[in-house]
């Protein structure tokens, strides 16, 4: 069975600053695809950045980029000048190829952006 | 706004009780899927249709039901609740089943068993 760690339950930084939250995650897959979403206080689920296992190139979405290390089944978020809006809770997801999107999440990390 | 609508949003109601969530899908998206984020389980896949059929399911409990209409919105029907049933529901939808395409998520429905 698959399963994603997120270590770190909260995290803070100031505005501007860059930070990375950490996801590592097991599977025996070869084929699969990794998210982060964020959950800001209105609760929606929004999709930041996207990485598929057989691309080697990391993902990159504006200020968001992940660290995909495939050896080590690790995948961290790295958001570059943090901003206020960058607020939320920010989840690791794992889903494995042609799985209609039967995601397997971490546990979230609380993102605070202080001013 | 993502597209996809969930009603009601707030939903309070006693152990033993039955209720539906709604979700109507982005205009074209065939597939629906629905989440559970509770405080105990995390965030989990419970079911997905896709154009009126269910295509799998992952930990729903048996006294938990969906189904997809002709217009392609869903309903998740949750009955004998319990307290532990309290969480929020999401449902996501997206064009296909395929997993190249992107699904988007409702706001939830935030259900409160007392």
């Amino acid at each position: 069975a698959q399963t994603v760690t997120q270590s770190q339950p909260e995290m803070s930084v100031q505005e501007a600053e860059t930070v990375t939250l950490s996801c590592t995650y097991d599977t025996s897959e070869s084929n699969y695809y990794l998210f982060w979403y964020k959950q800001p206080p209105s609760r929606q689920m929004i999709l930041v950045i996207r990485q598929e296992a057989y691309k080697q190139q990391n993902a990159t979405e504006n200020r968001f980029s992940v660290n995909f290390q495939k050896a080590a089944k690790s995948f961290s978020l790295k958001i570059s000048d943090s901003q206020l809006g960058d607020t939320a809770m920010y989840f690791c997801a794992f889903m494995k190829r042609n799985s209609n999107y039967q995601l397997i999440w971490g546990a979230g990390t609380k993102l605070i952006i202080k001013p | 706004d993502s597209g996809v609508t969930q009603t009601p949003k707030h939903l309070i109601t006693a152990t033993g009780q039955r209720v539906t969530l709604r979700c109507s899908p982005r205009s074209g998206d065939l597939s629906v899927y629905w989440y559970q984020q509770s405080l105990d389980q995390g965030l989990q896949f419970l079911i997905q249709y896709y154009n009126g059929e269910e295509r799998a399911k992952g930990n729903i409990l048996e006294r938990f039901s969906a189904q997809q209409f002709p217009d392609l919105h869903s309903e998740l029907n949750l009955s004998s609740l319990e307290l532990g049933d309290s969480a929020l529901y999401f449902c996501a939808s997206s064009v296909s089943g395929k997993t190249n395409t992107e699904a988007f998520f409702g706001q939830g429905t935030r259900l409160t068993v007392v």
